[in-house]
C-alpha cells in the first residue's frame, strides 16, 4: 500500500484563493520531504526541500512567499499556494524517504500527486 | 540544476520488442541512477536504480550505467502494452540531501498490439 499519502488529490479554485497541499508519511518519519511541480508533458522540477523543524529550502526561481512550506512534524509537510494565478495550475507531487546514506539503498516514495487548477 | 537529457520521444515499439531508453547527465559528481515509470495523472514509480559501471538485469528490465560516457539506459525485453508510459530518468548527486533527485524531461513509450 501507499507509504505516502497526498491530499487533496484534486483540487480547483479561484485566482486570488490560496490551496493547501497534504502529504504524510504514513508508516515512517520523514525528516525530509520534498515537492516538485510538473506541467504538462515536462518533468518533475524541484521546488523545494522541506526540513522538519526549520525552513524549507527552496531551489532557484522559486517564490517562497508564494509556496510556502511547513514540516510542523516528522510525517506532515504542507505546501500551501497562497494567492493562486492560472500559471499555478499544475501537477504538484510530494516524496519522502525513510533515510539513509543513498537513495539507491533507501528509495524515494511518491505521494499520488495533486491536480490543481486555477480558474 | 544539473542536467539530465533524454529524447523526450515519442518511442513507438510493437509488442514484444525490445525498448531502448536513454539518458545522458552533466556532470560527474552523480553517483546514482533512477529509472521511473510515470503513467498519465499518476506519480512516478521506481523501476530500476543503478549506481555502478555494468549491466543491472531485473526481469524484462535492464538498466545500464556508463560512468566515463555520462550515459545510463533502460532496456525493456518483451515490451508490453501496458508498459507504455513516459520513463523518467534521475540522478542523485554525491553528497547531495538524501533524496533529492534531479530529472529528465522523460522519454514518452508507447507499445502496439
Amino acid at each position: 500500500g501507499a507509504v505516502v499519502s497526498q491530499h487533496p488529490s484534486r483540487v480547483i479554485c479561484k485566482s486570488g484563493t490560496s490551496v493547501k497541499i497534504e502529504c504524510r508519511s504514513l508508516d515512517f518519519q520523514a525528516t525530509t520531504m520534498f515537492w516538485y511541480r510538473q506541467f504538462p508533458k515536462q518533468s518533475l522540477m524541484l521546488m523545494a526541500t522541506s526540513n522538519e523543524g526549520s525552513k524549507a529550502t527552496y531551489e532557484q526561481g522559486v517564490e517562497k512567499d508564494k509556496f510556502l512550506i511547513n514540516h510542523a512534524s516528522l510525517t506532515l509537510s504542507t505546501l500551501t499556494v497562497t494567492s493562486a494565478h492560472p500559471e499555478d495550475s499544475s501537477f504538484y507531487i510530494c516524496s519522502a524517504t525513510r533515510g539513509g546514506t543513498s537513495s539507491y539503498n533507501s528509495p524515494l516514495h511518491f505521494g499520488n500527486g495533486t491536480r490543481l487548477t486555477v480558474t | 540544476q544539473k542536467e539530465v537529457e533524454q529524447n523526450s520521444g515519442p518511442l513507438s515499439v510493437p509488442e514484444g520488442a525490445i525498448a531502448s531508453l536513454n539518458c545522458t547527465y552533466s556532470d560527474r559528481v552523480s553517483q546514482s541512477f533512477f529509472w521511473y515509470r510515470q503513467y498519465s495523472g499518476k506519480s512516478p514509480e521506481l523501476i530500476m536504480s543503478i549506481y555502478s559501471n555494468g549491466d543491472k538485469e531485473d526481469g524484462r528490465f535492464t538498466a545500464q550505467l556508463n560512468k566515463a560516457s555520462q550515459y545510463v539506459s533502460l532496456l525493456i525485453r518483451d515490451s508490453q502494452p501496458s508498459d507504455s508510459a513516459t520513463y523518467l530518468c534521475a540522478v542523485e548527486e554525491r553528497g547531495s540531501t538524501l533524496g533529492r533527485l534531479y530529472f529528465g524531461r522523460g522519454t514518452q513509450l508507447t507499445v502496439w498490439p
